[in-house]
């Protein structure tokens, strides 16, 4: 069974750039997660959809960060313009249902310089 | 918001030594989960254990949410076993969101 896929692996931009990252879940998964994850920390939730629709964006910084998930599969993060405290690992993460078991993608490790 | 506390943060641990990691939380959840993060930052769910034990080759994990906390269990432990060890609980909040710990770092040395 394929894993949670995500690209790239890694992308190093300047500030005020602009920059996506795409996500592909495990087939048949009906809820997303996108988590951010700062160097020494652990992975804070920045969104979470139940099929195409938003479940929890409280986290998101919505005057920059952006997400959809149009037709309830795969997914795309999108981060304009970029700052500097934006440089993290972005980790994408698919579960069958809310609340059930979680499963990861390997993430995309942005630099913003 | 729930406040989720790992200890020990760091541990380092000979070949063939077993440990103890736990995982204290707040508040009440309506579940639990265990990650391994590799040393390339692959997570990898462990468990997934609301209440009550369960054992997976060498690691186990008992939650107890009466009391607020996990423990995970690590027997025999290898070089493979290095990394960022998280857990994660889903608050009673109704969302059904993980928050994860404050992470314990694991170092097997051979």
């Amino acid at each position: 069974e394929a894993g949670v896929a995500q690209s790239p692996r890694y992308k190093i931009i300047e500030k005020r750039q602009s920059v996506a990252f795409w996500c592909n879940p495990i087939s048949g998964h009906a809820t997303l997660y996108w988590y951010q994850q700062i160097l020494g920390q652990g992975p804070k939730l920045l969104i979470q959809f139940q099929n195409n629709g938003v479940v929890d964006d409280s986290q998101l910084p919505k005057d920059r960060f952006s997400a959809e998930r149009l037709k309830g599969v795969d997914s795309t993060l999108k981060i304009q313009p970029a700052k500097l405290e934006d440089s993290a690992v972005y980790l994408c993460a698919s579960s069958p249902d809310l609340g059930e078991k979680l499963f990861f993608g390997s993430g995309t490790q942005l630099s913003v310089l | 918001g729930i406040q989720v506390e790992q200890s020990p943060p760091d541990l380092i641990l000979q070949e063939g030594a077993n440990s103890t990691l736990r995982c204290n939380f707040s508040d009440s959840v309506n579940n639990l989960q265990w990650f391994h993060q590799n040393p390339w930052g692959q997570l990898i769910n462990l468990f997934y254990i609301p209440s009550g034990t369960k054992q997976n080759g060498r690691l186990s994990a008992t939650t107890v949410a009466t009391e607020r906390y996990s423990l995970l269990y690590i027997s025999s432990s290898q070089t493979t076993d290095s990394g960022v060890y998280f857990c994660a609980v889903d608050p009673n909040t109704g969302f059904q969101k993980l928050v994860f710990g404050t992470g314990t770092r694991l170092l097997v040395s051979p």
